[in-house]
């Protein structure tokens, strides 16, 4: 298997425009998760999926801030309208059984808004 | 809420010793689990050990092992025979079984000098 493949890998942005992060998990797994890592915050949980149902979204930031798994090959993050403080690395994961085994990390996307 | 906090930002040790990193938790789940997480400056998230808290034994995986203190809710690494590779921002990680939120530390900056 390839992994959890996210795309683009790096994504360089004007303030105001809407930014779409994609992520395929791993086949078979049946949680999807998205995180946010900054300098100040760490790493924290945006939202994460059950069988592309939304299970907790209370850690996405704001309504410009959006998730979406239409099926189970595929995840989206929506940012819209984009803020340089949304500059971050957002790594997607998928696990098997839920967040209390493993979870297993795509690379990130390195999101710079200017 | 849970919070999971690592006091030390960075330790350093030199190849083939010993060392351990801190991690203190508070939850109010009565089952949940605690990870450590290695992210080596590739940006890959990857899986060290995992501990069930309902679960006496320390946790071991080859040179990594766990000092789990379920009363002092007190979850420490020890790596060792470090080895360079080891060379990695490490993170504790809480998921309760239930409602509370999934937690990661702020992560200790390990550097493993030659």
């Amino acid at each position: 298997d390839a992994g959890v493949i996210q795309s683009p890998r790096h994504e360089v942005t004007e303030m105001g425009q809407e930014v779409t992060l994609r992520c395929k998990p791993i086949s078979g797994h049946d949680y999807l998760f998205w995180y946010r890592q900054t300098m100040m915050r760490g790493l924290e949980l945006l939202i994460y999926f059950n069988n592309n149902v939304p299970i907790d979204d209370s850690g996405m930031p704001e309504d410009r801030f959006s998730a979406k798994m239409p099926n189970a090959s595929f995840s989206t993050l929506k940012i819209q309208p984009s803020e340089p403080r949304d500059s971050a690395v957002y790594f997607c994961a998928s696990s098997w059984q839920g967040p209390t085994y493993e979870q297993y990390f795509g690379p990130g996307t390195r999101l710079t808004v200017t | 809420a849970q919070t999971v906090t690592q006091s030390q930002p960075e330790m350093s040790v030199q190849e083939a010793e010993t060392v351990t990193l801190s991690c203190t938790y508070d939850t109010s789940e009565n089952n949940y689990y605690l990870f450590w997480y290695k992210q080596p400056p590739s940006r890959q998230m990857i899986l060290v050990i995992r501990q069930e808290a309902y679960k006496q034994q320390n946790a071991t995986e080859n040179r990594f092992s766990v000092n789990f203190q379920k009363a002092a809710k007190s979850f420490s690494l020890k790596i060792s025979d470090s080895q360079l590779g080891d060379t990695a921002m490490y993170f504790c990680f809480c998921a309760g079984g239930g409602s509370e939120k999934l937690v990661f530390g702020k992560g200790t900056k390990l550097t493993v000098n030659p």
